[in-house]
């Protein structure tokens, strides 16, 4: 078990430009979850996936925000025309089925900054 | 899903218990008592949850008032390594509700 992954860990990107972060999940996990994280506030939830459908999007996540998951695996986070209020971590987390599937693991996250 | 209230900051000492508290005087029949920890630039850790009865595992226990309109996370000997964000969460426990909505939680700082 190496638990979640996200890649980058640090990005830096001027305002305008679009970002893509990934997000590989632990192997057995059907669940995948995105989160937002701002300084000195708990996490946001801006987006959920089982296997491949995206079942429950967050008002947060406006038109310039997608996320994919196209084999149930990895998912993707992609930022267009990145702003400075998305300045924030991103924070993928994923979960079994069944009676565990309130633990929800999390990986390190990716730190962005719109300058 | 309903609504948690935590103190900002706690202090602790190094190897004694520690007792998070959390009210949720508004949780319904149905929303499970979770508790989740952030230890600094890391991602958000599971502790424990709960429903009704007192719960326990290798890393806290959790104790539910009777109305269960509050709980506690006992940390049974703080180390250095528990300073961290807890966050207490209630979820319901029907319908496909899996998101976590997270509050500030409780910043925990363990001394020497």
């Amino acid at each position: 078990d190496t638990g979640v992954s996200q890649d980058p860990r640090h990005k830096i990107t001027k305002r305008g430009q679009n970002v893509t972060f990934r997000c590989d999940p632990i192997s057995e996990h059907n669940r995948l979850y995105w989160y937002r994280q701002t300084l000195g506030q708990g996490p946001e939830f801006l987006t959920y996936f089982q296997n491949e459908a995206q079942l429950e999007k967050s008002r947060l996540l406006s038109d310039r925000f997608s996320a994919e998951r196209p084999k149930g695996s990895f998912s993707t986070l992609e930022i267009q025309r990145t702003e400075q209020g998305d300045s924030a971590m991103y924070l993928c987390a994923s979960s079994l089925s069944g009676a565990r599937r309130y633990e929800q693991y999390f990986g390190p996250g990716t730190r962005l900054t719109v300058t | 899903d309903a609504k948690t209230t935590q103190p900002n900051s706690m202090e602790s000492n190094e190897e004694e218990p520690v007792h998070l508290p959390c009210n949720h005087s508004t949780i319904s029949g149905t929303d499970y008592i979770h508790w989740y920890r952030q230890l600094p630039s890391q991602g958000p850790e599971y502790v424990i949850h709960g429903l009704t009865s007192n719960v326990n595992n290798r890393m806290a226990s959790l104790a539910i008032a009777e109305d269960r309109k509050s709980s506690t996370l006992i940390l049974h000997r703080a180390t250095l390594r528990d300073a961290a964000v807890y966050y207490c969460i209630l979820r319901d426990s029907g319908g496909s509700n899996y998101k976590l909505t997270f509050g500030k939680g409780t910043l925990l700082t363990v001394n020497p």
